[in-house]
């Protein structure tokens, strides 16, 4: 079993709403920040936000009016929202875990999203 | 935003030989509490997430050859391969944790020479 999965749509619209799960099955939630992370294709990595239960989120100024993360502890899910995307959004979206000493230790193997008219 | 800038952006190492990645920041990662650097490397293989190989700067994470180093503090770091192999051919990155955003160096891809 994948410790975390990511799973949504692949390919969107214009103006439409990115939404994306994780799905972790090593370990509650409640504990770690659990982040957000980009990968235009061919291009290195963007780190979009992170949340920690109970606490506030932070998110990257260049999309924080457009982004929400947010978990969901009955199934152990961390979501990712993303609105009014455009074709700069492409990108592989990874979800992770971020250690209490620092460092992303755990990744998803990351869902691609296009979004093209 | 903290910017990290990674030199050189490709290498080319032979089997055996050493590779040194560097890895500049804009500002100081060295907490000045815990005197802890927030600095991390990842490895990432083509079609793969990235690898967490090295936390606060140089603290191996578990599992990781010891042929990977990690060192530096403050405003300059690296990363060194004391004795490069085939499975390391790979993008490596840098990435900070001092200071939302967090920030990712831009990538150094180590090839095989």
């Amino acid at each position: 079993q994948v410790p975390l999965q990511e799973s949504g749509p692949g390919l969107l619209k214009p103006s439409e709403t990115l939404s994306l799960t994780c799905t972790v099955s090593d370990g509650s939630i409640t504990s770690h920040y659990w982040t957000w992370i980009r990968q235009p294709p061919g291009k290195g990595l963007e780190w979009i936000g992170h949340l920690h239960y109970g606490g506030n989120a932070n998110y990257n100024p260049s999309l924080r009016s457009r982004v929400t993360i947010s978990l969901d502890t009955a199934k152990n899910q961390v979501s990712l929202r993303l609105s009014s995307v455009t074709a700069a959004d492409t990108a592989v979206y990874f979800c992770a875990r971020l250690k209490t000493a620092g460092g992303m230790d755990r990744w998803g193997r990351g869902t691609l999203v296009t979004v093209s008219s | 935003d903290v910017v990290l800038t990674q030199s050189p952006d490709s290498l080319a190492v032979s089997l055996g030989e050493r590779a040194t990645i560097n890895c500049k920041s804009s500002q100081s990662v060295l907490n000045s509490l815990n005197k802890g650097n927030y600095l991390a490397w990842y490895q990432q293989k083509p079609g793969q997430p990235p690898k967490l190989l090295f936390y606060w700067g140089s603290s191996r994470e578990f599992g990781v050859p010891d042929r990977f180093s990690g060192g530096g503090s403050e405003t300059d770091f690296s990363l060194t391969i004391s004795s490069l192999q085939a499975e390391d051919v790979a993008v490596y990155y840098c990435q900070q944790y001092s200071s939302t955003p967090y920030t990712f160096g831009q990538g150094t891809r180590l090839e095989i020479k």
